[in-house]
């Protein structure tokens, strides 16, 4: 069964940390990987896209990592703001179908 | 334009109501996809449209029926809908069913269903 597992479910920070999400897929046969963040009661905003031929995506302070042999990748995000309190949400794409982890919600303290 | 409108943005109905959620987009996209979320639960996969052709439907019951009357728009009608059914749901589109492409959301409809 195609299952993402999202680590840690909740993640509290002070300001200016750099942190690390992690995601896990069971089926390393994926076409590609994206990170979302979602805010409370809205929609998803696509952060970063992973190709499965891809290692890792940077936008800014945020830098997205796949090793699909192992199953994993991590969205690593750097000197950590009040602004990125959010739920980051990893989905797998495995012919053309998002599967998504539960998430990690975010919360960055002034 | 790199959009997803959803409307409304929110919808009360009773269990007897008839109502439709809507979508657009106008980035050239040929797929579309309703997702339905829970509270504190990742989003799930109801339909997908290709080419205006539905061509996956996750076991939804009959009480969704989801249209798309043209490359730019999706609706989701509703009919005798239970309290559980109450959600966010989703709206998204990619460039095509193609696995590698990036797919893009919209802010939602909020359904409470009484």
């Amino acid at each position: 069964k195609q299952e993402v597992t999202q680590i840690p479910a909740a993640l509290s920070v002070p300001e200016g940390e750099n942190l690390v999400l992690n995601c896990s897929f069971t089926d390393s046969a994926i076409y590609n990987l994206q990170w979302f963040r979602q805010d409370p009661g809205k929609g998803l905003t696509s952060l970063l896209l992973i190709q499965s031929s891809q290692r890792e995506q940077t936008s800014g302070r945020l830098n997205a990592s796949l090793d699909k042999s192992s199953g994993r990748s991590t969205l690593y995000i750097a000197a950590s703001q009040p602004g990125d309190s959010a739920t980051y949400l990893c989905a797998v794409n495995w012919g053309g179908k998002l599967i998504f982890g539960q998430g990690t919600e975010l919360s960055v303290k002034p | 334009d790199t959009e997803v409108t959803q409307t409304p943005k929110h919808l009360v109905m009773g269990m007897t109501n008839k109502k439709s959620l809507k979508c657009e987009q106008h980035m050239g996209h040929r797929a579309m996809y309703w997702y339905k979320q829970k509270a504190k639960k990742p989003p799930e996969l109801m339909f997908v449209y290709s080419y205006e052709k539905l061509s996956i439907n996750e076991s939804v019951p009959s009480r969704f029926s989801p249209e798309c009357p043209n490359s730019s728009l999706l609706n989701l009608h509703l009919h005798a809908l239970q309290p559980e059914d109450s959600a966010l749901y989703l709206c998204a589109s990619s460039q095509d069913v193609d696995s590698y492409n990036e797919q893009f959301f919209g802010p939602g409809t909020r359904l409470t269903v009484l």
